[in-house]
Formats: C-alpha cells, sequence, structure tokens
C-alpha cells in the first residue's frame, strides 16, 4: 500500500523553527517528484514546494522563498521541510503528496501552529 | 499567478441530483488541470487529471472537461458520500496554485 505519513508539527514561536518530515513506504521513493502543500484553518490549500527525484531541482511558493527548504533523502525514503523565520500566517496542516503535475496520494498531513 | 476562481463556492444539492462546478483559470493553462475531492479531517484525493482523465479507483460518476481557460467537473447522479469539498489545481505554471473550494452539502 503506498503510505505517506508526516510528522514534525507542533506549536512554534513567531521566529522560530520547525522541521516537518514525511515517510514514504509501498513505491520507489527515488523515482517520483514529491511535492508539499498546506492548508490554512478554513481556507483552501496552497502549494508550498517541490522537488525532483535526485533533489537537483526544488520550486517554492513566494511566500516561503529563504525561509523554507525542502529536501530528501533518497535512502530513507523521506521528505523534508525545513522552515525557519516563521509566521503567523505559516499556520497550517502540511501534507506532503507524490507527484509533479498532480498529487496522489498525499499523508494525513500535520499541524503546524505558530503563536506566542 | 495563474489564479483559478471556482463557483460556486458552495452548493447545497439532493442525492440522485446531477452537479456541475466550474473552474476559471486567468489564463490559458491547456489542460493542466487536475480536480481534488477533500472530506472534512481528511487529505484530498485526487479524481480527474489532465482536465478529464478519471484517476484509478474513481466512480464513473465523476467527469471533468474543459480546456484553455474554462474547466467543469460533473458528478452525474449525487451518492451521500460525494459530500465534500472540491478544489481545482493547475499545473501549467508555476507557482502551482489551487482554486478556493466549493463545498457541496445536503439539500
Amino acid at each position: 500500500e503506498v503510505q505517506l505519513v508526516e510528522s514534525g508539527g507542533g506549536l512554534v514561536q513567531p521566529g522560530g523553527s520547525l522541521r516537518l518530515s514525511c515517510a514514504a513506504s509501498g513505491f520507489t521513493f527515488s523515482s517520483y517528484w514529491m511535492t508539499w502543500v498546506r492548508q490554512a484553518p478554513g481556507r483552501g490549500l496552497e502549494w508550498v514546494a517541490n522537488i525532483k527525484q535526485d533533489g537537483s531541482e526544488k520550486y517554492y511558493v513566494d511566500s516561503v522563498k529563504g525561509r523554507f527548504t525542502i529536501s530528501r533523502d533518497n535512502a530513507k525514503n523521506s521528505l523534508y521541510l525545513q522552515m525557519n523565520s516563521l509566521r503567523a500566517e505559516d499556520t497550517a496542516v502540511y501534507y506532503c503528496a507524490r507527484g509533479y503535475f498532480w498529487f496522489d496520494p498525499w499523508g494525513q498531513g500535520t499541524l503546524v501552529t505558530v503563536s506566542s | 499567478a495563474i489564479q483559478l476562481t471556482q463557483s460556486p463556492s458552495s452548493l447545497s444539492a439532493s442525492v440522485g441530483d446531477r452537479v456541475t462546478i466550474t473552474c476559471r483559470a486567468s489564463q490559458g493553462i491547456s489542460s493542466a488541470l487536475a480536480w481534488y475531492q477533500q472530506k472534512p479531517g481528511k487529505a484530498p484525493k485526487l479524481l480527474i487529471y489532465d482536465a478529464s482523465s478519471l484517476e484509478s479507483g474513481v466512480p464513473s460518476r465523476f467527469s471533468g472537461s474543459g480546456s484553455g481557460t474554462d474547466f467543469t467537473l460533473t458528478i452525474s447522479s449525487l451518492q451521500p458520500e460525494d459530500f465534500a469539498t472540491y478544489s481545482c489545481q493547475q499545473f501549467n505554471s508555476y507557482p502551482i496554485t489551487f482554486g478556493q473550494g466549493t463545498r457541496l452539502e445536503i439539500k
């Protein structure tokens, strides 16, 4: 069964940092682009970043450029999102998802709350 | 960035109804559009990709159409499990963007 499981969310103060992880199983992780998408409470979905199979290409939404870094470890079948200089507007459920053009499947999400 | 505008934002319908949701792109995106279903507290689920291709395992009552700037998702006969929020997503150019979502409620 193809599965993605996120972890690492929690409560962090503005200006703080957090590292999200996504553990993949049931498919050849190193063969796929991977993506992070977030959803603020009561809001729509927002694409955050994606990364090529070998990590050589990475793309970000403007609002996180310079603050967030996407990475992967194919040996560990894991995707990461390092989030620095967090702001209140980064509060959201963060999902990892497989794919480049469209996304399937998605993990269950991990909640990040940025608040003092 | 390409903006996707869905209409309506919410919709009430009954089991057995035929429902159509529209997604309009701020510029042409060819057929680079996907549709997702999301239930409360759950992750989105892919329904349609390339504007009209049905994802494996998705019931055939779901269909997608359109190209360029105007797209539709149609549910031919609503089932109880179809009440959810539906979102479109474009992958024609960066940044990848989503519509604001259409909430489908039981009448």
